[in-house]
């Protein structure tokens, strides 16, 4: 059973402070996505990165996929009150590839204090 | 609309009753994905269809959930005899194909309260 570790689950800080998730996992992926929720609402889409090392950058996001494809980081400088909500990563495996079908972690909640 | 579209976004229900869950995914999406919330949690997958292919029905926890899809257009997602740990918000998402880096849209939920 493939899993995907995220740390840390909870996570309170003031605004201006970074903070870095995390994703780990024992199994390679083809690709992870990270998602932001925020209450009532579905997931929306953040990023996708497919190539172990990739580095992208989201204005002050910046995610980073291993490069043995098991794991990946979020990492938010100068967090805004607007930044708080749910981190999801999810991954889709060489099997389901296909498919589509993603394997999310639990999530970190993100609270920005301003 | 635009998005996914959900109904009930809420639904309460007596435990032993049977439940039903709708989606309305984006127009010209062929890919429909259903996932199950506990609450502040990660999704869980339940069910994936593409086109005329028989679905992935490899989520799905127990034989008292069941899902179609007619049309290739709209699903409904059935819950027999509902449990209280069914409790969950219910997730539909839809992308234009399948494959592993395709965008799913996701949308609202339903909040299902078994009491």
């Amino acid at each position: 059973t493939q899993l995907l570790e995220q740390s840390p689950q909870f996570l309170s800080i003031q605004e201006g402070e970074n903070l870095t998730v995390y994703c780990n996992s024992s199994s390679v992926f083809s690709s992870l996505q990270w998602y932001r929720q925020e209450p009532g609402e579905g997931p929306v889409l953040l990023v996708t990165v497919v190539t172990g090392g990739e580095v992208k950058k989201l204005k002050r996001l910046t995610f980073q996929f291993g490069d043995a494809r098991k794991d990946s980081s979020l990492h938010i400088t100068a967090a805004q009150p607007g930044d708080t909500g749910l981190y999801l990563c999810a991954g889709s495996s060489r099997g389901s590839s296909n498919t589509g079908k993603l394997i999310f972690g639990q999530g970190t909640t993100l609270q920005v204090k301003p | 609309g635009a998005g996914v579209s959900q109904s009930p976004s809420n639904k309460v229900t007596e435990k032993g009753k049977d439940v039903e869950l709708r989606c309305d995914p984006i127009s010209g999406h062929t890919a429909l994905y259903w996932y199950r919330q506990s609450l502040g949690q990660g999704l869980e997958f339940l069910i994936y269809f593409q086109g005329n292919s028989a679905p992935d029905k490899s989520g799905l926890p127990s034989d008292r959930f069941s899902a179609e899809r007619t049309g290739g257009s709209v699903s409904t997602l059935t819950i027999q005899r509902t449990q209280q740990e069914d409790s969950a918000v219910y997730l539909c998402a839809s992308s234009l194909e399948a494959g592993g880096a395709r965008i799913q849209y996701f949308g609202a939920g339903t909040r299902l309260s078994v009491l």
